[in-house]
């Protein structure tokens, strides 16, 4: 079974509107950490928010937040008025258990496209 | 500067030839990640460094792949008898230690491409 799955392949969201891109995950352990990198068409990923499975607020930092739903394993990326400048592709990416050095399990990414 | 840096950013190759990568971490970061990433999807697990020594290595494809940290600094990822399949780009991170909370940060990629 996948581990990370982003079910949308691409989105369009109208310049300062907001947009929810989504994710689910698949895991047993009950540590894990979920993050969201955007990757521009340059290329470097860049860390948006992480959420720790044990969090009970919901991450926010700046104009991202997550929409964390442990029982339904969710962590949907929100993105309030958006820039042209968030065009790029975003992943989710899950880090299971809390020991050292967990890698990364990535989704295959969603590219957002901001229309002006 | 700061961030994590990689070289070369690009490699043109021949089949069945040799090629190293090389990472450079962020000074004082103890863990540091390879990752792949092919065309149209998400990086994928090779190996992770803690210190100098390859803590987790269940990522790399298969024998020809091999990466080094000798001095728990700089990494160098070795690819031997490369083939078509190899090309993609190979994303390097480092991150302050190998906690669970600790974001990665990850370098601009060496673009592979096998001809």
């Amino acid at each position: 079974a996948q581990k990370i799955t982003q079910t949308q392949p691409g989105m369009f969201v109208q310049e300062k509107e907001a947009v929810t891109l989504d994710c689910t995950y698949d895991t047993s352990d009950q540590s894990y950490g979920l993050f969201w990198y955007k990757q521009p068409s340059s290329g470097e990923m860049i860390f948006l928010i992480y959420q720790g499975s044990y969090d009970e607020q919901n991450a926010t930092e700046g104009r991202y937040s997550l929409n964390f739903q442990k029982a339904r394993k969710s962590a949907n990326l929100v993105i309030s008025a958006s820039q042209l400048g968030d065009s790029a592709m975003y992943f989710c990416a899950m880090r299971e258990g809390m020991e050292y050095g967990n890698k990364l399990v990535f989704g295959a990414g969603t590219i957002l496209r901001v229309k002006s | 500067g700061a961030g994590v840096s990689q070289t070369p950013s690009n490699k043109v190759t021949e089949k069945g030839k040799y090629v190293e990568l090389r990472c450079d971490p962020i000074s004082g970061h103890t863990a540091l990640y390879w990752y792949r990433q092919s065309l149209g999807q998400g990086p994928e697990f090779l190996i992770y460094f803690q210190g100098t020594g390859a803590a987790d290595d269940s990522g790399l494809p298969n024998d020809r792949f091999f990466a080094v940290r000798p001095e728990g600094s700089v990494s160098t990822l070795k690819i031997q008898r490369t083939e078509r399949g190899d090309s993609a780009v190979y994303l390097c991170a480092s991150s302050l230690n190998g906690l669970a909370a600790n974001e990665q940060f990850f370098g601009p990629g060496t673009r592979l491409t096998v001809l």
